[in-house]
């Protein structure tokens, strides 16, 4: 069971916009940590889509944003294409853990 | 452009030690504005933080694991390191090295990750 918990799925038709969502608490969004979402292909490593809750690394498309609010945040991915087709993942900090975590991931689906 | 390889054994018997090590090119592992860290993914599981080290040696573990990892690194080959003690089937993973700018951030560059297989 991962702390902060994400959708197992979402799907959406090519063109259109879909958020996923990762839900935390007062332990790590609440306290004010961070976001980040990565980005996941079959049998690939992680590359990270957001950092700090809305800033995008180098190379990142402006079609892919985020946001976080209280103790939850989202990915907004506009302009779905094919090759969006992934496991998106979020990740911040507990301090009830001590521990960096991870959402469990969340299976996005062009249609 | 930084580059992560990881190396070490597909297969360690049960209640051995895990033994991985990344190597760092296109930069040094002293550049004073990373973190070197390390994560794992069960097969169809997700991530699980291990633990990360500045190249200084000050080292940030996952308690879940802390007794059982060790983490270290050497600056005159441009590597960092993973030992894990007394593994069982439930170490079986992909084990990825990464950067961080912030151990509480985001992992930036990522190796192509190892797996590792707990079986006698």
């Amino acid at each position: 069971q991962s702390v902060l918990t994400q959708p197992p799925s979402v799907s959406g038709a090519p063109g259109q916009r879909v958020t996923i969502s990762c839900t935390g608490s007062s332990s790590n969004f609440g306290s004010g940590y961070s976001v980040q979402w990565y980005q996941q292909l079959p049998g690939v490593a992680p590359k990270l889509l957001i950092f700090g809750n809305g800033s995008r690394p180098s190379g990142v498309p402006d079609r892919f944003s985020g946001s976080k609010f209280g103790t939850s945040a989202s990915l907004a991915i506009s302009g779905l294409q094919a090759d969006d087709e992934a496991d998106y993942l979020c990740q911040s900090y507990d301090n009830r853990l001590n521990s960096v975590i991870f959402g469990g991931g969340t299976k996005l689906s062009v249609l | 452009q930084l580059h992560l390889q990881e190396s070490g054994p597909g297969l360690v018997k049960p209640s051995e030690t895990l033994s991985l090590t990344c190597t760092v090119s296109g930069g040094s592992i002293s550049r004073s504005s990373y973190y070197w860290g390390w994560n794992r993914q069960p097969p169809g599981k997700g991530l699980e933080w291990l633990g990360s080290i500045y190249y200084s040696g000050n080292v940030y573990q996952n308690p879940s694991l802390k007794s059982r990892v060790t983490i270290s690194v050497d600056t005159s080959k441009n590597q960092f390191s993973l030992k894990l003690n007394s593994v069982t089937a439930e170490d079986t993973a992909v084990y990825y090295c990464a950067t961080e700018v912030t151990v509480t951030g985001g992992r930036d560059h990522w190796g192509q990750g190892t797996l590792v297989t707990v079986s006698s």
